[in-house]
């Protein structure tokens, strides 16, 4: 079955650029049907879904971190990627990438472990 | 965007007893695109329900939704040891897609 896996730096200096890939396994990220997405969740707090990808390419970001956010899709490795940039320790957080299915309806199955990424000097 | 108001924020059962969560929504949630998700300490969350009232592949029919509009229920009919964990309310019908804060359910 289709796996997700998540890496990447697991600390970040403040104002740089977070960056974290999620490697795709058990299946093609150029199916069509999947929105390939990405999510976090600060510590001990609840869920934030920061945008996704369509294999196409097409994006969508969430407003609240649309001017920092790019997510970026590799067919030939299978994989996707995030990179915020000019973080502070406001983004630290566990960062999951999970596969949103769509149809008439939509969901977000499977997900990654999840990575914790810490923002700090 | 759409705002998920999830309550109680913490709910105290014993096994075998009924858990009723709740979530409001403070716009309507188009067509019912509304889902549920249970998280475990330490684990990414997994999909119980969509569309609101559709149980996921493999979930046990103690889980069930209803609900529709701005107001919708998950109810848990027989609290089993492993369903003490956090669940989250999910609304798909307008981006951006938005997650409520979660209802705790712990052991009594």
């Amino acid at each position: 079955q289709v796996q997700l896996q998540e890496s990447g730096p697991g600390l970040v200096k403040p104002s740089q650029t977070l960056s974290l890939t999620c490697t795709v396994s058990g299946g093609s990220i150029s199916s069509g049907g999947y929105y390939w997405t990405w999510i976090r969740q600060h510590p001990g707090k609840g869920l934030e879904w920061i945008g996704y990808i369509f294999y196409s390419g097409t994006t969508y970001y969430n407003p609240s971190l649309r001017s920092r956010v790019i997510i970026s899709v590799d067919t030939s490795k299978n994989h996707f990627s995030l990179k915020l940039s000019s973080v502070t320790v406001a983004d630290t957080a566990v960062y999951y990438c999970a596969r949103a299915v769509r149809g008439v309806h939509l969901w977000f199955d499977p997900w990654g472990q999840g990575t914790l990424v810490t923002v700090s000097s | 965007e759409i705002v998920l108001s999830q309550s109680p924020g913490t709910l105290s059962l014993s096994p075998g007893e009924r858990a009723t969560l709740s979530c409001r929504a403070s716009q309507s949630v188009s067509s019912s695109y509304l889902a549920w998700y249970q998280q475990k300490p330490g684990q990414a969350p997994r999909i119980l329900i969509f569309g609101a009232s559709s149980r996921a592949t493999g979930i046990p029919d103690r889980f069930s939704g209803s609900g529709s509009g701005t107001d919708f229920t998950l109810t848990i009919s027989r609290l089993e040891p492993e369903d003490f964990a956090v669940y989250y309310c999910q609304q798909y019908g307008n981006l951006p897609w938005t997650f409520g804060q979660g209802t705790k359910v712990e052991i009594k």
